[in-house]
């Protein structure tokens, strides 16, 4: 099964809302990354998190890594936040890989 | 600063033709570095990664292969294109150790007809 599951799938936001989005990890992961992926393809680190929680602006995340999840709060939903957010956490076992999730696509619209 | 570049952006290449897909890293000794495949509207899946120089580690089996003949540099290449190689093509690097943050290149866009 998927290491690093992301939900929803897809999310379709008005402009100036709020939503969740969350990461659930069937792997031990002591770090998790966000990313946004732009239509063009370019992936923006969003956040690199140990556990607990960060802020950025507009764009919360939280890493509990008892419970293995994390999630990537948006307040306030723009345009700009259109795109595809990726979740990713390193798997254990000799060699450094990091494993991402299959994405979030949002649609933010007016 | 560190600084990441891929060349080329976009390729439409014949199936059956050889492909060379570059990254660069300037701003950071000895990283990790990474290329990653793309399938359109699919996730991230690695595809090798180099700890150092002259070692290339594969991590899925796609008909490609890697190099790093310099510390800054990483090759991703096939002598025979497939058309299941189309998508698009991240080189990315982190910082040498375990688990640390990795950045990603703007990416190739591959397409094989």
């Amino acid at each position: 099964g998927d290491q690093v599951k992301q939900s929803p799938s897809a999310l379709s936001l008005q402009e100036g809302t709020n939503s969740a989005l969350r990461c659930n990890f069937s792997i031990a992961t002591t770090t998790v990354q966000w990313f946004l992926q732009n239509p063009r393809g370019s992936l923006m680190n969003l956040f690199y998190l140990v556990p607990g929680t960060k802020e950025n602006g507009r764009l919360k995340s939280t890493f509990n890594s008892k419970e293995s999840y994390s999630t990537l709060h948006i307040r306030d939903a723009q345009l700009e936040d259109s795109g595809t957010y990726f979740c990713a956490a390193p798997t254990s076992g000799g060699n450094y890989k990091p494993t991402f999730g299959k994405g979030t696509s949002l649609v933010v619209h007016p | 600063a560190q600084t990441i570049h891929q060349w080329p952006v976009a390729e439409i290449k014949a199936v059956g033709s050889p492909l060379s897909l570059g990254c660069t890293i300037k701003g950071k000794s000895s990283p990790n570095l990474y290329w990653y495949w793309q399938a359109t509207g699919g996730t991230l899946q690695q595809l090798f990664y180099s700890i150092t120089v002259g070692q290339v580690e594969s991590v899925v089996q796609l008909n490609l292969s890697a190099s790093r003949p310099k510390d800054d540099q990483f090759i991703l290449s096939t002598e025979k294109l497939l058309l299941s190689h189309s998508g698009f093509y991240l080189c990315a690097w982190s910082l040498t150790g375990g688990d640390t943050e990795v950045f990603f290149g703007k990416g190739t866009r591959l397409t094989v007809v």
